[in-house]
Formats: structure tokens, sequence, C-alpha cells
């Protein structure tokens, strides 16, 4: 079955320094792959998704390269704000199970000042 | 367009009582969520419907649970009757065809 595995949290870094959450899955095919935020009392928002192998996907300076040979799809950002500090969600979907999302198990990212 | 909408924001309830949840889905979109969120837990999916139709509800703890969606613009997730277990952060999602999923706020419930 399909599967998402996030790198264990939470991770607590300074501002300005460089963020990476690791990310891999398992699944049959050509899953589309997502990163989700969610903000501390809210619900998950979109943050960038890629749907086909070397896509890259970007936003708010956060980026991730969906990478076929290694099933993975690590999330990064160059300098780390304290306003990104958030639960990020890895997720994959597949076109058979419509919009059905296998979410990992979410990463907390704390910045500190 | 306003997002999904979800009511109501906070509840709380005495164990044994009935909960009713409620869930306004973005225009247009054929697939409805319901999503839990605990600590313990994370997010776990309850359920979820295409074109107002259950497709899966194996996510659905026992059968205390149950989830409608008599038209396209409202689904509601009932609990009766309700436990202190029961207590967590149930989100409500909608997306069109394969497209990615759009999240509710939330709805916080207590059950004391």
């Amino acid at each position: 079955g399909n599967s998402v595995t996030q790198m264990e949290g939470p991770v607590t870094l300074s501002e300005e320094a460089f963020l990476t959450i690791n990310c891999t899955y398992t699944a049959t095919g050509y899953p589309s792959l997502f990163w989700y935020v969610q903000y501390p009392g809210e619900g998950l928002q979109l943050l960038l998704k890629a749907t086909k192998a070397d896509d890259k996907g970007s936003n708010k300076g956060f980026e991730a390269t969906y990478r076929k040979e290694t099933t993975s799809f690590h999330l990064e950002k160059g300098s780390v704000q304290v306003s990104d500090s958030a639960v990020y969600f890895c997720a994959l979907s597949r076109e058979t199970s419509g919009s059905r999302l296998t979410f990992g198990e979410g990463t907390q990212l704390t910045v500190n000042p | 367009d306003a997002g999904v909408i979800q009511s109501p924001r906070h509840e709380v309830t005495e164990m044994g009582q009935e909960v009713t949840l409620r869930c306004k889905p973005i225009s247009g979109h054929d697939y409805l969520f319901w999503y839990r969120q605990t600590m313990m837990r994370g997010l776990e999916l309850l359920i979820y419907f295409n074109n107002n139709v259950p497709i899966d509800d194996s996510g659905m703890p026992e059968d205390r649970f149950s989830a409608k969606m008599p038209n396209a613009s409202f689904s509601t997730l009932k609990i009766q009757p309700s436990e202190p277990r029961d207590s967590a952060v149930y989100f409500c999602a909608s997306s069109f065809v394969s497209y990615e999923q759009y999240f509710g706020p939330g709805t916080r419930l207590t059950v004391t």
C-alpha cells in the first residue's frame, strides 16, 4: 500500500538557518506529492506540490523536488523565519484513489529569534 | 470563495451526549473528507465522500460515529454517545477531482 515517512521531530532552528525536512514515500506508479503546513490553531494549508518526477514545487521560499529514483520529496528553505514555526506534513495521492491523501506523521518546526 | 466552513469551532459537552459537527465544502468540489487530529494518534482519515456518496469509512472508530452528506454543500459528523476519548480536533476538507485538498479551520471537541 501507499505510505509516507517523515523525519522525526521536533526540529528547532535559529532564525536564518537552513531547513531540511526529509520525506520518503512508498507507492506504485506515479503519485502526486504534497507538502502541507499547519500553523498553531489552524487547519492544514497546501504549501507546495509536484505531480511528476523531477518537478520542483516552490512557495514562500520553500521548495521540494520529486525524486523518483530515491522516492523522496524533501522540503528545504534557505533561511527560516520565526513565522515559519508550524507543523509540516508530507503527503501523496494516487489518481486511482481520487484525491485521497496519505499523510506522513508531521514534523514540528520551531524557529527561535 | 469563503473556503471550507466548519461549525461549531469549539464544542464542550458531557460524556454521553450527542455531538454534531457540520461542514460546508467549497462550491464545486466533489470530494469531502473528515479527519480527526490528536497528539497521540496524529491526523487520521475517518471517512470520505465522492459526489455525496461515502467511499471509504474504514477509519470511523466505531458505531458511535456516523457521517452523512445529504447534498453537495453540506455534511455532518455525529458522535452518539460521546466519550472523553473522542476529544480531538475534527477537520473537514474538500477537493475537486484529483486536485489538492482544502481544509477547514477545524472543530475542537472536548468531552468531559
